[in-house]
């Protein structure tokens, strides 16, 4: 069974520049996260998705961050324009449908952003 | 507002030894707690989560204690390997939503 992927591994960016980051969940998961780490700090929450919709996008730092999930497959995450501080590594995760809330997540080995 | 810390930062002991990695939160109003491990240019992989109502999960050599009237969890390695060198990370799900908070990690370093 394959993982959650993410795409690309790296990417470095100049000021100002447009990045788009992709994420695929593992086939059947109807929850997908975006998480981030940026330099020094601890992991902190972007947005999550239930299908298609967004369930909680409470963690978008601003409106340059923009997420999409269309057709509750594969996610998106676009930074318009990059600034040097959205530079960390950025983290998509799924799982399964929420039974009880205690459903394990699976990680991808993330896209490190590096805005220059 | 939930912070998570975890103690030590940094960790490096001798293959074969016991060791535990300790996590505290500061609200006990937690769904559940999840222990993770990073390996360099790695995602993260989930080990032990433990539910709000339970006090320990065992996973082979691991084990995660929980104790939420002191906001304290602890995971417990035995007989430690150079295999088990990673970045371990404890996140706690919050009650009302599916947001994980996080702590920075800890970095373990097995010497063989």
């Amino acid at each position: 069974e394959a993982g959650v992927t993410q795409f690309p591994s790296h990417s470095v960016i100049e000021k100002g520049q447009t990045v788009t980051l992709r994420c695929d969940p593992i086939s059947g998961h109807d929850n997908l996260y975006w998480y981030r780490r940026v330099m020094g700090k601890e992991i902190k929450f972007l947005l999550h998705f239930v299908k298609e919709s967004k369930q909680d996008e409470s963690g978008m730092p601003n409106n340059r961050f923009l997420a999409e999930r269309t057709g509750g497959t594969y996610s998106t995450l676009k930074v318009q324009p990059a600034e040097l501080e959205d530079s960390g590594v950025y983290f998509c995760a799924s799982s399964q449908s929420p039974g009880q809330g205690n459903e394990k997540l699976f990680f991808g080995s993330g896209t490190q952003l590096s805005v220059l | 507002k939930q912070e998570v810390t975890q103690i030590p930062a940094a960790l490096s002991v001798p293959e074969g030894e016991n060791l535990v990695l300790n996590c505290s939160f500061t609200d006990s109003a937690i769904y559940n707690l999840q222990w993770f491990r990073q390996d360099p240019g790695k995602g993260l992989t989930s080990l032990l989560l433990i539910q709000s109502s339970q006090r320990e999960q065992t996973s082979g050599r691991l084990n995660a204690s929980l104790d939420k009237s002191s906001g304290r969890s602890t995971l417990y390695i035995a007989a430690s390997q150079p295999g088990d060198s990673a970045t371990y990370l404890c996140a706690v799900r919050r009650d009302s939503n599916y947001q994980l908070i996080w702590g920075a990690g800890t970095k373990l370093i097995i010497k063989p």
